[in-house]
């Protein structure tokens, strides 16, 4: 069973920093490229970053270029997102998404459970 | 880049069908592919659709995808409708820069 488990969220003030993880399990991880969703408060769905399976190219939503970076430990089975400065528009749940096979098609088979972000003073 | 344009809302009644339309602003939509999940109130969301009409095992075939030319849109077509299918609906696209690209999502309701 595909199985995707965040963790690293939780509350940081404006222009701190935090290093969500995600745990894979139940499929061969460095097969899968994988991305970053996420969701503010009562809105919708936001696409965040993606990462190849090798770690060889990674792409970033305009919102957050520059200041978030996506990777990944294949032997770990993990893959990570670094936030830094970060702002109020960025409190969301984050969700660790499954990409299929498939490379430069965004099309997410798996979905985490979601950990959340608050930026707050 | 491009926009996903859904209805913010639909509802229909039990047993009935239902189409929940997403349009792409600019460039053709058979230019990628088409997604669509399914999020229930308080959960992550699901995969119902991908590459614009494929269900993924587990999927029942009352949730078909479908693409129209002439308006440069997508759709996901929900039949028999149960109340379990109250949920909120979003079409995903990406560009030719590998980033995607969400609808605004639409909410169901099954009165």
């Amino acid at each position: 069973e595909v199985q995707l488990v965040e963790s690293g969220g939780g509350l940081v003030q404006p222009g701190g920093s935090l290093r969500l993880s995600c745990a894979a399990s139940g499929f061969t991880f460095s097969r899968y490229h994988m991305n970053w969703v996420r969701q503010a408060p009562g809105k919708g769905l936001e696409w965040v970053a993606y990462i190849s399976g090798n770690s060889g190219m990674t792409y970033y939503a305009d919102s957050v270029k520059g200041r978030v970076t996506i990777s990944r430990n294949n032997a770990q089975n993990s893959l990570f997102l670094q936030m830094n400065n970060v702002r109020d528009e960025d409190t969301a749940q984050y969700y660790c998404a499954r990409d299929r096979t498939i490379f430069g098609v965004i099309s997410i088979d798996a979905w985490g459970l979601g950990t959340p972000v608050t930026v707050s003073s | 880049n491009f926009m996903l344009a859904q209805p913010r809302s639909v509802s229909e009644s039990p047993g009935k069908t239902v189409t929940i339309s997403c349009t792409r602003s600019s460039g053709s939509i058979v230019s990628s592919y088409v997604q669509w999940y399914q999020q229930r109130p308080g959960s992550s969301p699901t995969t119902l659709i991908y590459e614009n009409f494929q269900r993924p095992s587990g999927v029942p075939d009352r949730f078909s995808g479908s693409i129209d030319t002439s308006s440069n849109s997508a759709s996901l077509t929900i039949s028999g409708l149960r109340t379990e299918d109250e949920a909120d609906y979003y079409c995903q696209s990406y560009d030719s820069y590998i980033h995607g690209v969400f609808g605004g999502g639409t909410k169901l309701t099954v009165l």
